[in-house]
């Protein structure tokens, strides 16, 4: 059965840090690997797609990365601003769901 | 383009009445989920929809839940009997024929009383 962790799960940072998200998987069979953002009282607002055969996937002032081998995805934010405040969450992808990580609450404050 | 819409955005029920919730789909997404977060926690996958085919029901935690989805547009989640445990926020998403990425509604936040 698949499970998804997310460290850590809270985050208070200074405007202007460099941030890692860390998302471990147990199950190597994935589809694709999905970073979301979701704000309080909001739905889900996709960050970025990692499809199985690939290794990172940038946009903006986010990269994520995966390692399939060892089960390990990686979302880095740059020079993170307040507006960054969310909960970010990591799912992995089988065929026919998203399996969810509890996600990484974040806080930036200026 | 309309997003994922659903219905209503809240919901606060007495324990032992059913209850529905509404999902319409990005329109000409053919593939269309069920999830349930509960307070503090991450979204746990209850019911897939691609097509005709024969929805996944395997997320579903008892038979008071059941879903419905009419062709490729709105589906309705019903839950018989609510119970307290059941209160959390009922998201939805589709996605496209061939694409990988799911789109989801705001979701809605059910409270059993």
């Amino acid at each position: 059965k698949q499970e998804v962790t997310q460290i850590p799960a809270a985050l208070s940072v200074p405007e202007g840090e460099n941030l890692v998200l860390n998302c471990s998987f147990t199950d190597s069979a994935i589809y694709n690997l999905q970073w979301f953002r979701q704000d309080p009282g909001k739905g889900l607002t996709s960050l970025l797609l990692i499809q199985s055969s690939q290794r990172e996937q940038t946009s903006g002032r986010l990269n994520a990365s995966l390692d399939k081998s060892s089960g390990r995805s990686t979302l880095y934010i740059a020079a993170s601003q307040p507006g960054d405040s969310a909960t970010y969450l990591c799912a992995v992808g089988g065929y026919n769901k998203l399996i969810f990580g509890a996600g990484t609450r974040l806080a930036v404050h200026p | 383009g309309a997003g994922v819409s659903q219905s209503p955005s809240n919901k606060v029920t007495e324990k032992g009445k059913d209850v529905e919730l509404r999902c319409d789909p990005i329109s000409g997404h053919t593939a269309l989920y069920w999830y349930r977060q509960r307070l503090g926690q991450g979204l746990e996958f209850l019911i897939y929809f691609q097509g005709n085919s024969a929805p996944d029901k395997s997320g579903l935690p008892s038979d008071r839940f059941s879903a419905e989805r009419t062709g490729e547009s709105v589906s309705t989640l019903t839950i018989q009997r609510t119970q307290q445990e059941d209160s959390a926020v009922y998201l939805c998403a589709s996605r496209g024929r061939g694409l990988n990425e799911q789109y989801f509604g705001p979701g809605t936040r059910l409270t059993v009383t």
